[in-house]
């Protein structure tokens, strides 16, 4: 069965640091996202991505994160400057274009020391 | 936010027995998804119900949605130790290119084999 991979399943890195994490979606899928999830606390929707261009983004999703679609299969988030408070875990999603589930990957977890 | 909370954050069962677990909404939907979460692992899609439809079933899972009552709930019968995990509801409140998931902050559920 198709599924969305993510990786590094895990990354430690220095604060202050740039980060990018990267996932390919579900092949067909057209909509992608990306959540976080702070340890013990709930799943937060970081932004969404269509037709390659942002079409929603959180409070969150600051001017220290992007997203990119460099070519037809890779989905990408960058943090340019992390911080502490960017250790979490970071899902990437997508959903086809006529489905309304939205399919998440295994995660990335982020720390940051 | 449009997102409630969902009851009990945490249900400790023993196998054999069913498990029911409540989410509540505040903002009309466009649909209501339920998620598994393993510890430290991806999210997985069990069930989606629209906002037009009352209750569902999938195997040994059944949500019912009230839209009066802005509630949800997932019944899983006859759990297993296996089944243990966070689950999760997710409300979808808009379309088109502003889909995406709001959710709540789970249950823990934990089946004593």
């Amino acid at each position: 069965e198709p599924e969305v991979t993510q990786t590094p399943s895990h990354q430690v890195t220095q604060m202050g640091q740039e980060v990018i994490l990267r996932c390919v979606p579900i092949s067909n899928h057209l909509y992608f996202y990306w959540y976080r999830q702070i340890l013990g606390q709930k799943v937060e929707f970081l932004v969404s991505f269509y037709n390659n261009e942002i079409s929603e983004k959180s409070e969150i999703f600051d001017d220290q994160f992007s997203v990119e679609r460099p070519d037809g299969s890779n989905f990408t988030l960058k943090i340019r400057s992390t911080k502490l408070e960017d250790s979490a875990m970071y899902f990437c999603a997508s959903r086809p274009p006529q489905g309304n589930t939205i399919y998440f990957g295994e995660g990335s977890w982020l720390t940051v020391v | 936010s449009q997102q409630g909370e969902e009851d009990p954050q945490a249900l400790s069962i023993q196998e054999g027995e069913n498990a029911t677990m409540n989410c509540s909404y505040k903002t009309s939907i466009n649909n209501l998804q339920w998620y598994r979460q393993n510890s430290g692992r991806g999210l997985v899609h069990l069930i989606l119900i629209r906002s037009n439809e009352r209750e569902k079933h999938s195997g040994r899972l059944r949500v019912t949605l009230d839209t009066s009552k802005k509630s949800s709930s997932l019944l899983i019968t006859a759990s297993r130790a296996a089944d243990t995990a966070s689950y999760f509801c997710a409300t979808v409140h808009s379309g088109g290119s502003n889909y995406k998931l709001t959710f709540g902050k789970g249950t823990l559920l934990t089946v004593n084999p």
